[in-house]
């Protein structure tokens, strides 16, 4: 059974960076087919690709917060890591990653974790 | 980047219903467009890919069609459970994008 989980800090403050940590089972993040991507959702809005890395490390960044973003892998860990610098009360979202099939669909996808940005 | 528009936003409707839903992209994408449905509370599940390959163990009354810049996603005789949110995404390119959802609730 393949899942994903979020973890990280629930509270940040306004120029702090945040750092995500996505763990998987199930699938290798050195599967061939398979990645890693993180997208967010602001509360009551729509969903918003971040980033994405696939097995051999190559990795994708959404335009507009490119400058801010930073993707990451351990596999011996089976972690994907998602660092986002200078936070700001509009990064309130909640963040989700889900594993990428080559495809590049997105199945299945983490629980998610809500992330309030507040001084 | 691509941008993905659906409509309508909303809709109401009833079960039994069928339900049409559809995703226009702002240049051709071939079939590389997927569906997913949201729950309020819930992560997005995969429904459709490919444009209209049915996920492993979603319910045949999804179904999807289209090509390039035009796609639909039909429910037939829509289910209690059904009501929920449904996001189109294009994975043409890998600067993904998703559509502004349409949120199907009861009548």
């Amino acid at each position: 059974q393949v899942t994903l989980k979020e973890s990280g800090p629930v509270l940040v403050k306004p120029t702090e960076t945040l750092t995500l940590t996505c763990t998987v089972s199930g699938f290798s993040l050195n599967n061939t087919r398979m990645g890693v991507t993180w997208i967010r959702q602001s509360p009551g809005k729509a969903l918003e690709w971040l980033a994405h890395i696939f097995s051999k490390d190559e990795k994708s960044y959404s335009k507009s917060l490119k400058s801010r973003l930073t993707i990451s892998k351990d596999t011996s860990k089976s972690q994907v890591v998602l660092s986002m610098t200078n936070m700001d009360p509009v990064d309130t979202a909640t963040y989700y990653c889900a594993r990428m099939i080559s495809g590049n669909w997105f199945d299945p996808w983490g629980q998610g974790i809500l992330v309030t940005v507040s001084s | 980047d691509i941008r993905l528009t659906q409509s309508p936003s909303s809709l109401s409707a009833s079960v039994g219903d069928r339900v049409i839903i559809t995703c226009r992209a702002s240049q051709k994408i071939s079939r590389y467009l997927n569906w997913y449905q949201q729950k309020p509370g819930k992560a997005p599940k995969l429904l459709i890919y490919g444009a209209s390959s049915l996920q492993s163990g979603v319910p045949p009354r999804f179904s999807g069609s289209g090509s390039e810049t035009e796609f639909t996603l039909t429910i037939i005789s829509l289910q209690p459970e059904d009501f929920a949110t449904y996001y189109c995404q294009q994975s043409y390119s890998t600067l993904f994008t998703f559509g502004p959802g349409t949120r199907v609730d009861i009548k």
